[in-house]
Parts: C-alpha cells; structure tokens; sequence
C-alpha cells in the first residue's frame, strides 16, 4: 500500500530542546515537502526535496532543517523550537516536478511547544 | 493580491443542493491547478485536477478562466460525506514540486 508515515504524531515539548519529526515514503517518489497548517494561515510550505542531498528553502523555513540522505526520508529537525512553531506539519511526497502531479500527505504531527 | 485567495466560508447547505466554490490566483505564470479536500485534523488528499477545458468526476465540476485567473468548483447534489474543507490549490514560483495552497472554503452538508 502506498504510504507516507510521519512520527511522532503528536508531540508536546518546551522552548529550546531539539526535536526531529520523521517522514518516510514507499512509492520511490523523487519530490518530498514539508509543509506547516496553521488556522486563518492555510498551508505554507517549509523546505522541500528534489532528490537525495537536494533540498531548498520553501516559504517559510527559518527555524527549521532538513536533510535527505535517503530517498524514502525526509526528517525536519527543529533545533531550538519556539511556542510560535506549534502547528500541524505535514509531509508530503510526489513523482514529478512542476508541482503537476498528485501530492500524497502523511497523516500529520501536531506539534506544541510550551 | 494574495497568491490564492478562496472565501473561506462556512458555506451551510441542506443535502441535495447545488454548491459552488471560487478561487482566483495571482501568478498569471501558474501552469497546474488542483482542488484538494480536508477532513477535519487529516491530511488533504486530491479531490481532482483542474485542465483548460473543463472537466467532471461525478458530481464534481471543475473549471479553469486563465484570463480571468479564476478556478471554480461545483458540487452537485451534496451529501453529507461531503461536509470538508476544500483547498484551492495551484502551482507556485518554483520549479520543483512548490504548491501554493488557498486557506479552503469550509463545507457543512445538513441533513
């Protein structure tokens, strides 16, 4: 079954200790996203993958890294997370570029930092 | 102009109406456009594409107005199942796989 899983899935966690959140996709998909979701602020994309060892800034990624060191994982690590990155991320994979194809979410991980 | 603006909504409709959405873009550039749909807490998940000339999956219509940069979405004879948030979704500055989503209409479905 394709997949894309994302851990933990809910998290709560204090001001300044590092955190990551995983990803990881079984459809050999090329393309990964990280995405946050805030209420009356949609979905705003964080960092993105193109492939292995290739990753870009998207909209909003001060705060946040990535790597990708594999094709099936995309983790985002917060280093020293602050109250205002608590929000629900998703993971995202697709197969090609352009943004033309489908993207396939992860089920999401709600983050609070107090 | 925000780059995808959507009327955020609650659209309130009884079962078996006729309800549509609009969405306008900013980026004359964009090449893809997507309806995603959002079920309360979950992941979106691709409700359908958006192409030129139109297309209909079911009870669903899509339709694109590249001069007017302006997509729109029909639900014909709602159901209850169909109560979500739905995002307009469209391709953004970039290259590589960067989506710009609307902050989705809000759909509740009454018996």
């Amino acid at each position: 079954e394709a997949q894309v899983t994302q851990n933990p899935r809910y998290l709560i966690t204090v001001t300044g200790k590092k955190l990551t959140v995983t990803c990881s996709q079984n459809m050999n998909h090329e393309y990964m996203s990280w995405y946050r979701q805030d209420p009356g602020l949609g979905l705003r994309q964080i960092y993105y993958s193109m492939n292995v060892e290739v990753t870009d800034k998207g909209d909003v990624p001060e705060g946040y890294k990535v790597s990708r060191k594999e094709k099936r994982n995309f983790p985002l690590i917060l280093e020293s997370p602050s109250p205002n990155q608590t929000s629900l991320y998703f993971c995202a994979t697709h197969v090609g570029s352009g943004g033309t194809d489908t993207q396939y979410f992860g089920p999401g991980t709600r983050l609070t930092v107090l | 102009r925000k780059e995808v603006e959507q009327d955020p909504g609650p659209f309130n409709v009884p079962e078996g109406a006729t309800v549509a959405f609009n969405c306008t873009y900013s980026n004359s550039a964009s090449q893809s456009f997507f309806w995603y749909r959002q079920d309360c807490r979950k992941e979106p998940k691709l409700l359908m594409s958006v192409y030129s000339s139109g297309n209909e999956d079911g009870r669903f219509t899509a339709q694109l107005n590249r001069a007017s940069q302006y997509i729109s979405l029909l639900i014909r004879d709602s159901k209850l199942s169909d109560s979500a948030t739905y995002l307009c979704v469209v391709n953004g500055r970039g290259s590589q796989g960067n989506l710009i989503f609307g902050k989705g209409t809000k759909l509740s479905v009454k018996p």
